[in-house]
């Protein structure tokens, strides 16, 4: 049972543009929540992360938004750089299953077009 | 300074033998997690050491898999009489801390295992 599920294993999108990537959860529990970007042959990298007080955080270009009633967060990258190109991974934790445990989705593929 | 490294980079194996992963964690983070990720799947939680406790096993798929921590410090998940399903890529991470907060886990490059 996927409880991060991130339904778009790929996504194009033009250089200078808004990519936003989604992801969705099945468990109430989850009260934090973390965006992941991963280069070919390196391992994950944390990018931001928000708490479910919050309904967004911005770093720089990176801002995520979390809409605790549906269940959703997505990860707004403007402008969108060649460099962006990589997979993304949403993960998320609870208190109740020990904050250390994160629950990844399976990732979506970022391609900048030049 | 360094970051988690791991080894070896790929391994490949025969079905039903045994293999040890090795994971260096990021000098002076006390906590330390093995992930895998299976194709078309996103990592999975394997095994989670902090300091001197007991380590959390629940992510472990079956007994065949172990991981131990040794001096605080280096990492080894051993896998027994390996199975076609255990082909993956596996990670460890490591953190400053593991306290009621969330903790940054820094990744290593992770072990490409195949199981012929």
């Amino acid at each position: 049972d996927q409880q991060v599920k991130q339904n778009s294993p790929s996504l194009s999108v033009q250089e200078g543009r808004i990519s936003i990537l989604n992801c969705d959860y099945t468990n109430s529990m989850f009260d934090y929540f973390l965006w992941y970007k991963k280069y070919p042959a390196e391992g994950p990298t944390f990018l931001i992360s928000i708490s479910s007080i919050k309904d967004k955080n911005e770093d720089g270009r990176f801002t995520v938004f979390l809409n605790k009633s549906a269940k959703h967060l997505s990860l707004h990258i403007v402008p969108s750089q060649p460099g962006d190109s990589a997979v993304y991974f949403c993960a998320a934790s609870s208190p109740n299953f020990g904050n250390e445990k994160l629950t990844f989705g399976t990732g979506t593929r970022l391609t900048i077009i030049p | 300074g360094a970051g988690v490294s791991q080894s070896p980079s790929n391994k490949v194996t025969e079905k039903g033998k045994d293999v040890e992963l090795r994971c260096d964690p990021i000098s002076g983070h006390t906590a330390l997690y093995w992930y895998r990720q299976s194709l078309g799947q996103g990592l999975e939680f394997l095994i989670y050491f902090q300091g001197n406790s007991a380590p959390d096993k629940s992510g472990l798929p079956s007994d065949r898999f172990s991981a131990e921590r040794t001096g605080g410090s280096v990492s080894t998940l051993t896998i027994q009489r390996t199975q076609q399903e255990d082909s993956a890529v596996y990670l460890c991470a490591s953190s400053l801390t593991s306290g009621g907060a969330v903790d940054t886990q820094y990744f290593g490059p992770g072990t490409r295992l195949t199981v012929l």
